[in-house]
């Protein structure tokens, strides 16, 4: 089966511009998940949809941030304006579920995100 | 909230020996435990994981993990490492008990396997 599909891969920016990362999940997988991850760093979770609803923002800055999963397939995630700490890694992943039963969750290969 | 914590920062092994890769953790409930490795310029790979059952756990890659309660480990072990093994590894953990609970990921081990 096909794997989570990110694009652009690298977007180098300057600070104050806006930029959008796009993701496609696994064909089937109701739940998305957006992270960041800062050199040195694991993953640090931004925004978790549950098919086209929004279960976990909590760490998502929304004052420069935004996401959305329309028709609950693939979603797109927006900064604006950038900030020269938001750059990192921006990690797409799909899993079947998201609730109690553990599901595994599958990665993109990221959007490297560098702001000048 | 639940946390990671991987007090390595790299592990090196020779060729050939048994690697071992730290992990503790800290729920308030039962945990589900979960090891990725990250090789460069690419998203994680799911490597294993532990919901319940057996302690010992087998995965891909030839990579197993022992969960131990009472010590709150979930360590990450290969009993020949390969130098395709050299890579970036994470630990996770979400609680079993709150079904949306975000999964934390630790800081990562970088392991170097020397030929």
């Amino acid at each position: 089966e096909a794997g989570v599909a990110q694009s652009p891969r690298y977007k180098i920016i300057e600070k104050r511009q806006s930029v959008a990362f796009w993701c496609n999940p696994i064909s089937g997988h109701a739940t998305l998940y957006w992270y960041q991850q800062i050199l040195g760093q694991g993953p640090k979770l931004l925004i978790q949809f549950q098919n086209n609803g929004v279960v976990d923002d909590s760490q998502l800055p929304k004052d420069r941030f935004s996401a959305e999963r329309l028709k609950g397939v693939d979603s797109t995630l927006k900064i604006q304006p950038a900030k020269l700490e938001d750059s990192a890694v921006y990690l797409c992943a799909s899993s079947q579920g998201a609730g109690a039963a553990g599901y595994e969750q599958y990665f993109g290969p990221g959007t490297r995100l560098t702001v000048t | 909230a639940q946390s990671v914590a991987q007090p390595e920062d790299q592990v090196n092994v020779a060729e050939g020996n048994p690697l071992t890769v730290k992990c503790t953790y800290s729920v308030s409930g039962n945990p589900y435990l979960f090891w990725y490795v990250q090789y460069p310029n690419r998203g994680l790979q799911f490597l294993l994981k532990y919901i319940t059952g057996d302690n010992l756990v087998k995965g891909s890659y030839g990579f197993e993990a022992e969960f131990n309660k009472s010590q709150t480990s979930f360590h990450l072990k290969k009993p020949s490492a390969l130098v395709s093994d050299s890579a970036l590894y994470f630990c996770a953990v979400r609680d079993a008990l709150r079904g949306n609970n975000r999964l934390a990921f630790g800081k990562g081990n970088q392991v170097v396997v020397i030929p």
